[in-house]
C-alpha cells in the first residue's frame, strides 16, 4: 500500500512568488490535513480537506490556500512569499478526519523562500 | 490558543536505560490524544492514538499512558535502543475534534 506522496521535496522561490505543493493521500484515504513547521515550533495546523471541502482551518492568513480533487488528492498554494514562510510543509492523510484515528504522514516538502 | 507542552526538551540516554516523557494539555474538553515517532529524514509515524482517561497502551518496548483528570500523558520506553533516537511528538485533540494541536516534541537520542 503506498504511503503518503508530497511533491516536490526541495524548493526554493524569492519573495513574492507564489508556490503551489502537492499530497497524494493513501488510498481510500477522504481527509488531507496540512502542518507547517518551521525551527522551535511544533506543527501548526493549516487547514484540513475532507471530500473536497475545506473543513477545518488553522490562523493562518489567507496567502495560504488549499483545495482537494475528487481523487482526495490536495494542493495548497502560497502567494506573495515572504522570508518567514520558509519551513517544512508536511501533509497527512486519513480515513475520515482528525477525529476518527491515526494520521499518516508525508515526508514533507521543504520550503526556502530567499 | 490551546498549550500542548513536552518535558524534556531534548534527552541523551544510553543503550539499555529506560526513559520517560510528559506531554501536558489542557484538562478540559479533552477529546483524544495522539504520539507519534518522527525520525530523521522520515516522516512521523502514528505510535498510539489515547481517547480514555487511564488507557495504557503498548507497542513492544514502548507504552503509554492518559490522565485526562489532570491533563497529562506519559510515554515509556523500556531497554532504549540506538534506533529509538527520533523526535516524539504528542498532539492534542479538543472537544470540538476540529484540529490536533501538537506540542514541539522530545528529542531522544540512544548511543551504544
Amino acid at each position: 500500500k503506498a504511503g503518503v506522496t508530497q511533491t516536490p521535496r526541495y524548493l526554493i522561490k524569492t519573495r513574492g512568488q507564489q508556490v503551489t505543493l502537492s499530497c497524494s493521500p493513501i488510498s481510500g484515504h477522504r481527509s488531507v490535513s496540512w502542518y507547517q513547521q518551521t525551527p522551535g515550533q511544533g506543527l501548526q495546523f493549516l487547514f484540513e480537506y475532507f471530500s473536497e471541502t475545506q473543513r477545518n482551518k488553522g490562523n493562518f492568513p489567507g496567502r495560504f490556500s488549499g483545495r482537494q480533487f475528487s481523487n482526495s488528492r490536495s494542493e495548497m498554494n502560497v502567494s506573495t512569499l515572504e522570508l518567514g514562510d520558509s519551513a517544512l510543509y508536511l501533509c497527512a492523510s486519513s480515513l475520515e478526519g482528525q477525529s476518527t484515528g491515526e494520521l499518516f504522514f508525508g515526508e514533507g516538502s521543504r520550503l526556502t523562500v530567499l | 490558543i490551546l498549550n500542548v507542552e513536552q518535558s524534556p526538551q531534548s534527552l541523551h540516554v544510553q543503550e539499555g536505560d529506560s526513559t520517560n516523557f510528559t506531554c501536558s494539555f489542557p484538562s478540559s474538553n479533552f477529546y483524544a490524544l495522539h504520539w507519534y515517532r518522527w525520525e530523521t529524514a522520515k516522516s512521523p509515524e502514528a505510535l498510539f492514538v489515547m481517547t480514555l482517561n487511564g488507557d495504557e497502551k503498548k507497542k513492544g518496548r514502548i507504552s503509554a499512558t492518559l490522565n485526562t483528570k489532570e491533563g497529562y500523558s506519559y510515554l515509556y520506553i523500556k531497554g532504549s535502543q540506538p534506533e529509538d533516537s527520533a523526535t516524539y511528538l504528542c498532539a492534542f485533540l479538543g472537544g470540538t475534534a476540529s484540529k490536533l494541536t501538537f506540542g514541539t516534541g522530545t528529542r531522544l537520542q540512544v548511543t551504544l
